[in-house]
């Protein structure tokens, strides 16, 4: 069955870095684009970033534009997000999803908290 | 950037018929996903491409688009159906993601 697992969650302070996995099995991960959402405490669904099924093309929300970065390994069938320069406002739960016409399968989340 | 606006809550009696909007301007063009997401887990996707369900998704979840307005109709409410509900939508030609703000289901 689609299984994805998120890991590398922590906490961590203002103006630190960490780097979010997911792992994916289950399906042919190299045929996906895959993303990035994330969940503040208590709040909505925010997107965060889209990686195409080969890696050729990324996009990210204006909010993390500049400090975070998506990318993925087909090998390792592995989705990363790079998130540096993190702030308070970034404290939230991180799922990865997998794409296509809709989100159809997700992470069971990783929880990053950004606090000094 | 888009917006899409959903009402904070909805309450609904067992075996009644929930419905929960999705606001959006001309939201009737693009194609409309809904998810389910119950406290403490990840979300679940119900409806996709306004009106069609992934295999395992009940019946009673249906949805419709038109215009300004598009809407998630749940049929015969069961208690188990309590849950926060997200439309979403692709933006900026098929390149970015866009969530409602979420809607709270209560079952009476």
């Amino acid at each position: 069955q689609v299984q994805l697992v998120d890991s590398g969650g922590g906490v961590v302070q203002p103006g630190r870095s960490l780097r979010l996995s997911c792992t994916a099995s289950g399906f042919t991960f190299s045929s996906y684009s895959m993303h990035w959402v994330r969940q503040a405490p208590g709040k909505g669904l925010e997107w965060v970033a889209i990686i195409s099924f080969d890696g050729s093309k990324k996009y990210h929300a204006d909010s993390v534009k500049g400090r975070f970065t998506i990318s993925r390994d087909n090998f390792t069938k592995t989705l990363y997000l790079q998130m540096n320069s993190l702030r308070a406002e970034d404290t939230a739960l991180y799922y990865c999803a997998r794409g296509g016409v809709a989100f159809d399968a997700w992470g069971q989340g990783t929880l990053v908290t950004v606090s000094s | 950037s888009y917006v899409l606006t959903q009402p904070p809550s909805v309450s609904v009696a067992p075996g009644q018929t929930a419905r929960i909007t999705c606001g959006g301007d001309n939201i009737g063009s693009k194609s409309v996903h809904w998810y389910q997401q119950k406290a403490g887990q990840a979300p679940v996707l119900v409806v996709y491409d306004d009106s069609d369900r992934p295999s395992g998704i009940p019946e009673r979840f249906s949805g419709s688009n038109s215009g300004n307005t598009a809407t998630l109709t749940i049929s015969r409410v069961e208690d188990g159906d309590e849950a926060d509900y997200y439309c979403q939508v692709w933006d900026r030609g098929g390149e970015y993601v866009v969530f409602g703000g979420g809607t709270k289901l209560t079952v009476l």
